[in-house]
């Protein structure tokens, strides 16, 4: 079955530091891959997406890229912020079957 | 504006009485879905619905009943619920349009079985 990996937090980072949040998955046929992100006493609200392989999602600030050859969706920032302090969920949808199989979640804590 | 709403935000209650946690989405999706979140477990999905009347089971769906009689709502029910319920749980919608790859959240219900 589908399953998707995290990295295990949580991640305490400085402002203006480097993010990364490495993701891999396992899954058959062509899954598109997501980025969630959960602030604190919220819903999880989508942050990025890529649907083919190579395929790189972006939103304010954030990357990641659909890696086929390696199965890894890892999420990156360059110079995180206070605001950026949440969990983050990788997830991914494997085609035609509408059911979003998600990671554990990270959580990043962004101190001043 | 668009949303997922769900009632109540907290809820403690005993082993064995039966409760229900609501879920209405005003954006006309024919998806919904409802997970349980667990430290360390992640989201895991119990119950979604293609559209009305069409429901099926998720990875966790014991002691759990869904129903599905208009598009807009779709209620947890835990007819006997048990410790071992305890969770936070979040509903979930999306839309073809999308390709349901686009989930909006309900902000969730922190529940507390005694």
């Amino acid at each position: 079955g589908n399953s998707v990996t995290q990295m295990e937090g949580p991640v305490t980072l400085s402002e203006e530091a480097f993010l990364t949040i490495n993701c891999t998955y396992t899954a058959t046929g062509y899954p598109s891959l997501f980025w969630y992100v959960q602030y604190p006493g919220e819903g999880l609200q989508l942050l990025l997406k890529a649907t083919k392989a190579d395929d790189k999602g972006s939103n304010k600030g954030f990357e990641a890229t659909y890696r086929k050859e390696t199965t890894s969706f890892h999420l990156e920032k360059g110079s995180v912020q206070v605001s950026d302090s949440a969990v983050y969920f990788c997830a991914l949808n494997s085609g035609g079957y509408q059911k979003v199989t998600f990671g554990t979640g990270t959580k990043l804590q962004v101190i001043p | 504006e668009a949303q997922v709403t769900q009632n109540p935000r907290y809820l403690i209650t005993v082993t064995g009485k039966k409760l229900t946690v609501t879920c209405s989405q005003n954006m006309n999706h024919e998806y919904m879905s409802w997970y349980r979140q667990d430290p360390g477990l992640g989201l895991r999905q119990i119950y979604y619905s293609m559209n009305v009347e069409v429901t099926d089971k998720g990875d966790v769906p014991e002691g759990y009943k869904v129903s599905r009689k208009e598009k807009r709502n779709f209620p947890l029910i835990l007819e006997s619920p048990s410790p071992n319920q305890t969770s936070l749980y979040f509903c979930a919608s999306s839309s073809l349009v999308d390709s349901y790859e686009k989930l909006f959240f309900g902000s969730g219900t922190q529940l507390s079985v005694l």
